[in-house]
C-alpha cells in the first residue's frame, strides 16, 4: 500500500502570505500511461464537500484561482498558495491514484491569524 | 450540477448488515467510475472500494479491511451506486462518501455509520 505523509497537521499564516504543503510518497507516483505523478491535491473547507485543486501534480483544476500551484516529482510533492486569502481556510489533503487501494495524506489544516 | 447523495446510514449492531446507496445527477452515471470512501477519527480518510464501468466489464476492486464483507454494485439506469456491509465490526464506523472518478473529482455531503450494541 503507498503510504502518502503530510508531515505538517496545521499551519496559521496572515493572508497574503505564501504557503507550501507537502506531501511524501513511499513509492514512486509515476504512472507509465503518461509519464505523469498520480497525484491529486484537494481542498475541503468547513460545510462543504472535498473538492481538487490539483490534478497530475501540476494541473489546476477548472476554476481553481492561479495562486495554488502543485508541483513535485517522484515521491515528494507539494501544494503552494502563493498568497493566501481567508478564503483559503480549509483542509488541504492530497490523494494517489496510481495504484488501488487509493490513499489519502493526514491533511494539513491551514487557518489565518 | 453535479450531485452525489448518500443514504443509507445509521446505527446497526455488529455482526448485522446494512446497505449504503448513491443517486448520482447531473452528469452521465455510465460514463464514470465510482467509489466509496471514508472517513473516521482513528484512520482519517480511506477508501473503501471501487466500481468500473460497463467498458471495463463492471470490475471491483476492494480495500483489504473490507474484501469479503462488503459489496459494491452500481444501477445506471438509477444513476446508483451501492455498497451492501455486511458483518460490520467496530472499526466500520465513520462518514461514507460516495467519490467519482479514481481521482474523486466529486464527492458527496456523506451519510454516517454507528456500529455499537
Amino acid at each position: 500500500e503507498i503510504v502518502l505523509t503530510q508531515s505538517i497537521p496545521s499551519l496559521t499564516v496572515s493572508a497574503g502570505e505564501r504557503v507550501t504543503i507537502s506531501c511524501k510518497s513511499n513509492q514512486n507516483l509515476l504512472w507509465s500511461g503518461n509519464q505523469r505523478y498520480c497525484l491529486v491535491w484537494h481542498q475541503w473547507k468547513p460545510g462543504q464537500t472535498p473538492t481538487p485543486l490539483i490534478t497530475w501534480t501540476s494541473d489546476r483544476y477548472s476554476g481553481v484561482p492561479d495562486r495554488f500551484i502543485g508541483s513535485g516529482s517522484v515521491t515528494d510533492f507539494t501544494l503552494t498558495i502563493s498568497s493566501v486569502q481567508a478564503e483559503d481556510v480549509a483542509v488541504y489533503f492530497c490523494q494517489q491514484h496510481l495504484h488501488i487501494p487509493y490513499t489519502f495524506g493526514g491533511g494539513t489544516k491551514l487557518e489565518i491569524k | 450540477e453535479v450531485k452525489l447523495d448518500e443514504t443509507g446510514g445509521g446505527l446497526v449492531q455488529p455482526g448485522r448488515p446494512m446497505k449504503l446507496s448513491c443517486v448520482a445527477s447531473g452528469f452521465t452515471f455510465s460514463d464514470y467510475w465510482m467509489n466509496w470512501v471514508r472517513q473516521s477519527p482513528e484512520k482519517g480518510l480511506e477508501w473503501v472500494a471501487q466500481i468500473r464501468n460497463k467498458p471495463y466489464n463492471y470490475e471491483t476492486y476492494y480495500s483489504d479491511s473490507v474484501k469479503g464483507r462488503f459489496t459494491i454494485s452500481r444501477d445506471d439506469s438509477k444513476s446508483s451506486v451501492y455498497l451492501q456491509m455486511n458483518n460490520l465490526r467496530a472499526e466500520d464506523m465513520g462518514i461514507y462518501y460516495c467519490t467519482r472518478s479514481s481521482y474523486g473529482d466529486y464527492w458527496g455531503q456523506g451519510t454516517t455509520l454507528t456500529v455499537s450494541s
